[in-house]
C-alpha cells in the first residue's frame, strides 16, 4: 500500500516554465488537497477536490490549477512559474466517512529561477 | 485572527521532562482535531486524534476543550527523537474536509 505518492521530489523551473505536479494515492479517499509551505511557515491550502470531477480553490489558488479526472491522481499544473512559487508543495488525501485526518505525500521541493 | 494559533516555540525540553503545548481555534463549528508531527525537510504525520473525552497514546496525552476552544499536547518522558515541529489542526466537519493545520510549534529535546 503506497499511500499518497508525488512526483518529481525535486525540481528547478526557470522563470515562465510550467510544469505539472503528480500526485497519486491507492488508498481509495474522496478528498485531495495540494498546499504549499513556505520555509518557517504554516500550510497554506493551494486547491482541493472532495470527489472526482470536482475541484474548488482554496487561500492561495493564483497561479496554479488543478483537475481530477479519477479518484486516484489529483495533478497541480503551475503555468508561467514565478520565483514566488518557490516552496514545498505537498499532497494530501483524506477520507470523506473515516476521521483518520489527512495523508500527506514526501513533498515536492520546487525552486524557481 | 488566526483560525488556528500556536505558539512557535521554539521549547527546548531536557530528556526526561514532560513538555506541553496548547492551541486555540476560532471557529467554535469544528468538529474535529488532530495533532500532527513534522520533522525536518518531511511530510507531516499524524501524530494522534485529539477526542472530546482526552486521549492518551503511550507518553501523549490529548484534551480538547470546547468551552474555551483549546487543545493541548502533553508529551511525557521526552525522548531525543521526540524533537519535531507539532502542528495543531481542526476541521469543521467530521469528515475531514478542509482542516485548517497551524503554522507548528518546534520542540527541541536536550541530551
Amino acid at each position: 500500500n503506497a499511500g499518497v505518492t508525488q512526483t518529481p521530489k525535486f525540481r528547478i523551473l526557470k522563470i515562465g516554465q510550467s510544469m505539472t505536479l503528480q500526485c497519486t494515492q491507492d488508498m481509495n479517499h474522496n478528498y485531495m488537497y495540494w498546499y504549499r509551505q513556505d520555509p518557517g511557515m504554516g500550510l497554506k491550502l493551494i486547491y482541493y477536490s472532495v470527489g472526482a470531477g470536482i475541484t474548488d480553490k482554496g487561500e492561495v489558488p493564483n497561479g496554479y490549477n488543478v483537475s481530477r479526472s479519477t479518484t486516484e491522481d489529483f495533478p497541480l499544473r503551475l503555468e508561467l512559474a514565478a520565483p514566488s512559487q518557490t516552496s514545498v508543495y505537498f499532497c494530501a488525501s483524506s477520507h470523506r466517512d473515516k476521521p483518520y485526518g489527512y495523508t500527506f505525500g514526501s513533498g515536492t521541493r520546487l525552486t524557481v529561477v | 485572527r488566526k483560525e488556528v494559533e500556536q505558539d512557535p516555540g521554539p521549547f527546548n525540553v531536557p530528556e526526561g521532562a514532560t513538555v506541553a503545548f496548547n492551541c486555540t481555534y476560532s471557529n467554535s463549528a469544528s468538529q474535529s482535531f488532530f495533532w500532527y508531527r513534522q520533522d525536518c525537510r518531511k511530510e507531516p504525520k499524524l501524530l494522534m486524534s485529539v477526542y472530546s473525552s482526552g486521549n492518551e497514546d503511550g507518553r501523549f496525552t490529548a484534551q480538547l476543550n470546547r468551552a474555551s476552544q483549546y487543545i493541548s499536547l502533553l508529551i511525557r518522558d521526552s525522548k531525543l527523537s521526540d524533537s519535531a515541529t507539532y502542528l495543531c489542526v481542526a476541521g469543521r466537519n467530521f469528515g475531514n474536509e478542509k482542516l485548517t493545520f497551524g503554522t507548528g510549534t518546534r520542540l527541541t529535546i536536550i541530551p
